[in-house]
């Protein structure tokens, strides 16, 4: 199993471009999160979702949208990109517990 | 509303000495705790969890304490080694699996050789 995958690992981009952060898991849980981590913080949930086609706001969610059409795939996607969304992005599934993502390192200028 | 904190921000350690990482935490329905470890450039790994109907639960070299009476989580890691140095977060919540785990900010474990 590879467990949770992210990609891109690093990506760069200028207000106002937009992206999708993808999240792929292959052991067929239910439930999928997604957490920001700024510098020397812990992680704020920013959207999660218990199946496939639903999804609920977390701590965090302006500025984001995300998706969950089928249990493998949950895409994180930022429409207007920010300087204050500048942060490391983690994706995570959640089972007995919770496995993280290696992350996605996003930098707005 | 609820928060999960810790005492300490930072905690320097000799190598070979015992570690002890706090978290306390407010919401008194939660009922399931986590503590992680997370390397530099890295995600969050689990290390041990303890539901709230046990006061102590022990794995390889670490201890998980909870006092539900203060609303506390201690975190003892035995015989500190270098590959202990990292942030350590302890996470909570209601075990429904539908409250999403709410994540303290860390403390930063450097082990001193």
């Amino acid at each position: 199993n590879a467990g949770v995958t992210q990609t891109p690992k690093f990506r760069i981009l200028k207000i106002g471009q937009s992206m999708t952060l993808q999240c792929t898991q292959d052991m067929n849980h239910n439930y999928m999160y997604w957490y920001r981590q700024d510098p020397g913080m812990g992680l704020k949930l920013i959207y999660y979702s218990v199946g496939a086609g639903i999804t609920d706001k977390g701590e965090v969610p302006n500025g984001y949208n995300v998706s969950r059409s089928t249990t493998e795939d949950f895409p994180l996607r930022l429409e207007l990109a920010a300087p204050s969304q500048t942060s490391v992005y983690f994706c995570a599934t959640l089972a007995d517990t919770q496995y993280f993502g290696p992350g996605t390192r996003l930098t707005v200028l | 509303g609820e928060s999960v904190g810790l005492h300490l921000p930072t905690l320097s350690v000799q190598e070979g000495d015992n570690s002890i990482i706090n978290c306390a935490y407010s919401n008194s329905a939660s009922d399931y705790f986590i503590w992680y470890k997370q390397e530099s450039g890295k995600g969050p790994q689990f290390i041990i969890d303890i539901r709230s109907n046990m006061d102590k639960r022990q794995g390889q070299r670490v201890t998980v304490l909870l006092n539900k009476t203060v609303k506390h989580l201690s975190l003892q890691i035995a015989a500190t080694q270098p590959g202990d140095s990292a942030v350590y977060f302890c996470a909570e919540n209601a075990y429904s699996g539908n409250t999403p785990l709410v994540f303290g900010k860390g403390t930063r474990l450097s082990v001193i050789a």
